[in-house]
C-alpha cells in the first residue's frame, strides 16, 4: 500500500531563516506531487505541483521554491522566511484523480 | 478559473442526517471530490464523482449535477467523531481547486 511521509511535524523558525521541508512517497511510481499551505481558518492554497522528476510548476509567486530530485521525493524550501509563511504545510500525491495527503508540517515563523 | 462555494459552518445533532452543499463555476471539470479534515490533521479522501448521480459509501453519500454545477455530501447517523471540516474540491487536469471548507459541529 502507498504511504506518504512528511517531516518535521512541527517547526518554529525565526524570520529570515532558511526552510527545508521534505516529503517522500512509498508504494507508487511516478506520482503527481503537490505542496499546499493552509493558514489558520483558511482553505488549502496550492503552492507547487510536479508531474515528474525535475518538473515543477508554481501556482503562487513568493519566496518559496520546490524541487523533485527523485521520483518520490518532493522538497519545499525558502532562503529567508517571512512571518506570513506561517501555516500548515501539506504534501500530497495522486496517480489518477483523488489526492492523498501527508500528515503535514505546522510551521510557526517568529 | 474555478470558483467553489460551500457554507462556512453547520451544526447538527448526533444521530441525525446533514447535507453539505457545494456549488462551483469552472472552466474545466475532471470530477468533484469531498475530503474530511479533523482539526489539526491532514485532509482525508471521502468521495469522487465524475458522472451525475448519487454515490453511496456507508454512512456517507455524495451527489453531483454537472449541468447545475452542484454537489452535496450527505452524512447519515451522525456521530460525534464526524465533527470536522468538509472540503469540496473540483478537479482540473492535474490540479484540484479546493473550497474553503464547511466546519460541521455535531452535538449530543
Amino acid at each position: 500500500s502507498q504511504t506518504i511521509h512528511q517531516w518535521p511535524a512541527t517547526l518554529v523558525q525565526p524570520v529570515g531563516s532558511p526552510l527545508s521541508l521534505e516529503c517522500t512517497v512509498e508504494g507508487t511510481s511516478n506520482p503527481n506531487l503537490y505542496w499546499y499551505r493552509q493558514a489558520a481558518g483558511r482553505g488549502l492554497q496550492l503552492l507547487f505541483y510536479s508531474v515528474g522528476i525535475g518538473q515543477i510548476s508554481s501556482e503562487v509567486p513568493q519566496n518559496l521554491s520546490a524541487s523533485r530530485p527523485q521520483d518520490r521525493q518532493f522538497i519545499l524550501s525558502s532562503k529567508k522566511l517571512l512571518l506570513s509563511d506561517s501555516g500548515f504545510y501539506l504534501c500530497a500525491w495522486s496517480v489518477s484523480h483523488e489526492q492523498y495527503f501527508g500528515p503535514g508540517t505546522r510551521l510557526t515563523v517568529t | 478559473g474555478q470558483n467553489i462555494d460551500q457554507p462556512t459552518e453547520m451544526t447538527a445533532t448526533e444521530g441525525a442526517i446533514v447535507q453539505i452543499n457545494c456549488t462551483y463555476q469552472t472552466s474545466g471539470f475532471n470530477g468533484l471530490f469531498w475530503y474530511q479534515q479533523h482539526a489539526g490533521e491532514a485532509p482525508t479522501f471521502l468521495s469522487y464523482n465524475v458522472l451525475d448521480g448519487l454515490e453511496e459509501k456507508g454512512r456517507f453519500s455524495s451527489f453531483l449535477s454537472r449541468s447545475k454545477g452542484y454537489s452535496y455530501l450527505l452524512l447519515k447517523e451522525l456521530q460525534m467523531k464526524d465533527s470536522a471540516s468538509y472540503l469540496c474540491a473540483v478537479g482540473g487536469s492535474y490540479i484540484p481547486t479546493f473550497g474553503r471548507g464547511t466546519s460541521l459541529i455535531v452535538h449530543p
